[in-house]
C-alpha cells in the first residue's frame, strides 16, 4: 500500500541553524501538509500546499518557516534558523483529489534544537 | 473558535469488552468528522469518516456514531484486542477551511489481557 516517507527520522540541531525536513508524498496526491506535535501535546496544524502555493498556513508558521516542492516526488519543509521551541515531531501529510478530506501521515521526523 | 474535546485521557479496558471513546466539539457544524489512530512516536493513521448526514458508519470492530444536535461522536472499538492500545484522536476540518485538520487531544485506550 502506498504511504507517506519522510527523511530524516531524527534530526539534532544547534539553535539558530537551518533545518530541512524531507517528504515524499503518495504519488497521485494533490495536496500537501506539515503538522507539528510538541511532546505531550496536539497535532498542530502548520501549512497546507496545493498547485504549487500555500493554500493556508497557521499562526505557528511564520517568516522562518517555508515549503517548497523541488520536483515531482519531494516536498520540504525549511525552518530557517531554529529555536529551542521547534523541538518536536513533524509529521508530512498528503491527500488526493478525490477524497481530499482524509489525510495520509508519514511517520514523522523528530526534531530535537539544542 | 472552534473546540474539541475528548471525554478522557486515559481509558483502560479488560480485553473482549467494547471501548467507547467521545469526542464533543463546539462553536460550529462540521460537514464531517474523522477518527485516527496514533501509537507512540509514530504519525495518525486514518480510521473513519462521518458526514454530518450519517449516523453511523461501521468498519470491521470499528463504530462511529455523528449526533450534530449534541456535537459529539462516540467511537465504539467491540471485542476489543490488546494490540488496540493506542491513543485515539477525533478530527475535524477547519472552521474556515476546510484544508487543514484540528485534532484533539486524544483519548490514550490500554486494553488489558
Amino acid at each position: 500500500e502506498p504511504e507517506v516517507t519522510q527523511t530524516p527520522s531524527h534530526q539534532v540541531t544547534q539553535m539558530g541553524q537551518e533545518v530541512i525536513l524531507r517528504c515524499v508524498p503518495i504519488s497521485n496526491h494533490l495536496y500537501f501538509y506539515w503538522y507539528r506535535q510538541i511532546l505531550g501535546q496536539k497535532v498542530e496544524f502548520l501549512v497546507s500546499f496545493y498547485n504549487n502555493e500555500i493554500s493556508e498556513k497557521s499562526e505557528i508558521f511564520d517568516d522562518q518557516f517555508s515549503v517548497e516542492r523541488p520536483d515531482g516526488s519531494n516536498f520540504t519543509l525549511k525552518i530557517r534558523s531554529t529555536k529551542l521551541e521547534d523541538s518536536a515531531m513533524y509529521f508530512c501529510a498528503s491527500s488526493a483529489r478525490t477524497g481530499k478530506e482524509t489525510q495520509y501521515f508519514g511517520p514523522g521526523t523528530r526534531l530535537l534544537v539544542l | 473558535s472552534q473546540k474539541i474535546e475528548q471525554n478522557s485521557e486515559a481509558l483502560n479496558i479488560q480485553e473482549g469488552k467494547t471501548a467507547t471513546l467521545t469526542c464533543n466539539y463546539t462553536n460550529y457544524s462540521p460537514a464531517y468528522l474523522q477518527w485516527y489512530r496514533q501509537d507512540p512516536g509514530r504519525g495518525p493513521v486514518f480510521l473513519l469518516l462521518i458526514r454530518e448526514n450519517e449516523k453511523e458508519k461501521r468498519k470491521e470492530r470499528l463504530k462511529v456514531t455523528f449526533d450534530t444536535t449534541l456535537k459529539q461522536s462516540l467511537f465504539h472499538i467491540t471485542a476489543s484486542q490488546p494490540a488496540d492500545s493506542a491513543t485515539y484522536l477525533c478530527a475535524l476540518p477547519g472552521y474556515s477551511s476546510a484544508s487543514k485538520i484540528i485534532f484533539g487531544s486524544g483519548t490514550r485506550l490500554s486494553i488489558r489481557p
